[in-house]
């Protein structure tokens, strides 16, 4: 199963912020947190990784609590395009770097 | 930007005919792996390859199944003798070193007859 835990779904109002929570409460001191999203059944894509510290693409921001149990995906200004399922991984162990899909969450951005 | 191609898109296969999927990853990766998705389920793991072995293996990944870097570029996942439970889209991946991504392709989907 997957070490992470989200919200099955999600608005956003097109143009505004959105905000991902993802829960990873076992994570150990040196696993990153990756998000990848997936629109209809077109391949994951890779949106941003982090290990401790904010990180911020020409996609989106990750926000990383201090104790890392938590983290938030911000997309700035969301679009209709954005709408796909996200999903918040942490690797399995530190024996693999296998991806372990959950159910991630849906994000409906509405005109 | 360099990204990871698989083909073909869509492979109609007869059941218990062999069936090869390919990938071409991204050219300076060293890790390789397969995944796959059933119709409304989640995107599940089948294998890792590395330095041309296979460095990790999930259930599903059994004797019907292998994998193969033929060449410098293609990555390649055979399936013997297809079932229909086979049907799913198939999805290649690479990475590079450390804690690099691993960016996926956009797919084959596999209809087993």
């Amino acid at each position: 199963d997957a070490k992470t835990t989200q919200p099955p779904s999600m608005d956003c109002a097109e143009g505004r912020a959105a905000n991902l929570p993802c829960n990873h409460s076992t994570i150990s001191g040196n696993e990153y947190v990756y998000w990848y999203r997936q629109i209809h059944s077109q391949g994951p894509q890779y949106i941003i990784h982090g290990l401790k510290n904010n990180e911020t693409n020409e996609m989106a921001s990750l926000i990383i609590t201090e104790d890392r149990k938590s983290s938030t995906l911000i997309l700035p200004h969301a679009t209709l395009r954005d709408t796909a399922v996200y999903y918040c991984i942490v690797r399995y162990s530190l024996d693999t770097d296998k991806l372990i899909f959950g159910t991630g969450t849906r994000l409906q951005v509405f005109p | 930007e360099p990204e990871v191609t698989q083909t073909p898109s869509h492979q109609v296969t007869q059941m218990g005919q062999e069936v090869i999927l390919r990938c071409v990853p991204i050219s300076n990766h060293l890790y390789f792996y397969w995944y796959r998705q059933i119709l409304g389920q989640k995107v599940e793991f089948l294998v890792s390859f590395y330095n041309n072995e296979i460095s990790e293996k999930s259930e599903i990944f059994d004797d019907q199944f292998s994998v193969e870097r033929p060449d410098g570029s293609n990555f390649t996942l055979k399936i013997r003798s297809t079932k229909l439970e086979d049907s799913a889209m198939y999805f290649c991946a690479s990475r590079g070193v450390g804690d690099q991504p691993q960016h996926f392709g956009d797919g084959t989907r596999l209809s087993i007859l």
